[in-house]
């Protein structure tokens, strides 16, 4: 069964880093791509990024371009997404999602608030 | 970047026919965007319902189907249950990069 799980929810301040992952399991992890979404409260969904854990090919969308940094580790199985420094409006929540027929598989998304 | 355009809202009745639209600000949706769409129950992640216009998962009801209408992808629903009340979004893709639209909210009533 193919499966994506993401790390919990976290809880930061204005201007600290963060790295939240997502960990593929019952499939080839390197042979697919893995999207990243956020989901701010109560409005839609935004595509941020997508990456190829291959060969680490990574595209962003201009809106996330500069602001967030996407990156795998194959040998384990696992991207992470990640913040130098945080915002109040990065506060969200962020899923990952397997490219395969559209997105099959969808993490359980990570809960980020950031707040002073 | 492009903008995707969805409808804010639709109500359907029980058993009734409604589709959602799905709209590129570069001009017509073609195929060639591979067109998706995701529905998402409150508290839930989103899942896929179609995706390359028209394409089903194993697990999407019979009663949803994907299309392109008039310069639009569409999705389909014919014949509403009450567990179909949820937020639709549709994703175009843009050459490498990807757009979700802002979503419907589909009131079953």
């Amino acid at each position: 069964e193919v499966q994506l799980v993401q790390s919990g929810p976290e809880v930061k301040k204005p201007g600290e880093s963060l790295k939240i992952s997502c960990k593929g399991s019952g499939y080839s992890f390197s042979d697919y791509w893995i999207a990243w979404v956020r989901q701010m409260p109560g409005k839609g969904l935004e595509w941020m990024g997508i990456i190829y854990p291959g060969d680490s090919d990574t595209r962003y969308s201009p809106s996330f371009q500069g602001q967030v940094t996407i990156s795998a580790d194959k040998s384990i199985s696992t991207t992470y997404l990640q913040w130098s420094s945080l915002k109040a409006s990065d506060t969200a929540m962020y899923y990952c999602a397997r490219h395969s027929g559209g997105y099959n598989s969808w993490g359980q998304g990570t809960l980020v608030t950031v707040s002073s | 970047q492009a903008v995707v355009t969805q409808e804010p809202s639709l109500t359907v009745s029980p058993g009734g026919t409604v589709t959602l639209t799905c709209g590129s600000s570069t001009g017509a949706v073609t195929s060639g965007h591979y067109p998706n769409w995701f529905q998402q129950r409150p508290g839930q992640a989103p899942r896929t319902l179609t995706y390359d216009t028209s394409n089903k998962h194993s697990w999407t009801p019979a009663r949803f189907s994907g299309s392109l209408l008039g310069g639009k992808a569409a999705l389909t629903l014919s014949g509403a249950q009450p567990e179909d009340e949820a937020d639709y979004y549709c994703l175009l893709s843009y050459s490498s990069l990807r757009v979700f639209g802002g979503g419907t909210k589909l009131t079953v009533l």
